[in-house]
């Protein structure tokens, strides 16, 4: 059971937006630590996406935006493309488990 | 071009060790922190431990304090882990990544070696 919670999947088609919710608690996102995303293909290594809640690493499409809203954040994905298809994972800090916490991840595909 | 690759795994039974290894290029090493962040086969991913520039501050996950070392060898750009007492849930693939110039609670990681896999199994 993972500290932050996110969808185990998710579906769209090409050119729609979707949306990532990731859900924490007051010890974790509530507590206001920044709130990142990260991309994985199967058998790659992951990839930040966002960083600290909204900012986009240089070379990341201006499809992809982040928020942060009391205990969850939002990974939104716009026109949607085929190459969207990949696991998408949140991460935060917690101070109770005085770790760095991931969700469980969400597996997007593109239909 | 920042670069980290990572070394080291491969199949030890329980109880055993292993110490994996991730060489970094392309940035100033010694001015990072530095993380091990782990994946066991399908699933999600788990952060291990993370060192401190200077080596002033390590942190460990529960799950392996008191059984893994990470360590840091600025004179070489290389990071450590030193994997000890293994069982078979630390089966994964152990991923190098690079932190910030602070270890800040709200730190990210950026970016990613390409894995070592680590089994454990009798």
């Amino acid at each position: 059971q993972s500290v932050l919670t996110q969808p185990p999947s998710l579906s769209g088609a090409p050119g729609q937006r979707v949306t990532i919710s990731c859900t924490g608690s007051s010890s974790n996102i509530g507590a206001g630590y920044d709130v990142h995303w990260y991309h994985q293909l199967p058998g790659a290594a992951p990839k930040l996406l966002i960083y600290a809640n909204t900012d986009r690493p240089s070379g990341v499409s201006d499809r992809f935006s982040g928020s942060r809203s009391g205990t969850s954040a939002s990974l939104a994905i716009t026109g949607l493309q085929a190459e969207d298809e990949s696991s998408y994972y949140c991460q935060s800090y917690d101070n109770i488990l005085s770790a760095w916490v991931f969700g469980g991840g969400t597996r997007l595909t593109v239909i | 071009e920042v670069q980290l690759v990572e070394s080291g795994g491969g199949l030890v039974k329980p109880g055993g060790s292993l110490r994996l290894s991730c060489a970094a290029s392309g940035f100033t090493f010694s001015a990072y922190t530095l993380n091990w962040v782990r994946q066991p086969p399908g699933k999600g991913l788990e952060w291990v431990s993370s060192v401190s520039s200077s080596s002033s501050y390590v942190y460990y996950a529960d799950s392996v304090k008191g059984r893994f070392t990470i360590s840091r060898d600025d004179a070489d750009n290389s990071l450590h882990l030193q994997m000890n007492s293994l069982r078979v849930e630390d089966t994964a693939v152990y991923y190098c990544a690079r932190g910030g110039r602070v270890i800040g609670a709200s730190k990210w990681f950026d970016p990613w070696g390409r894995g070592t896999l680590v089994t454990v199994s009798s």
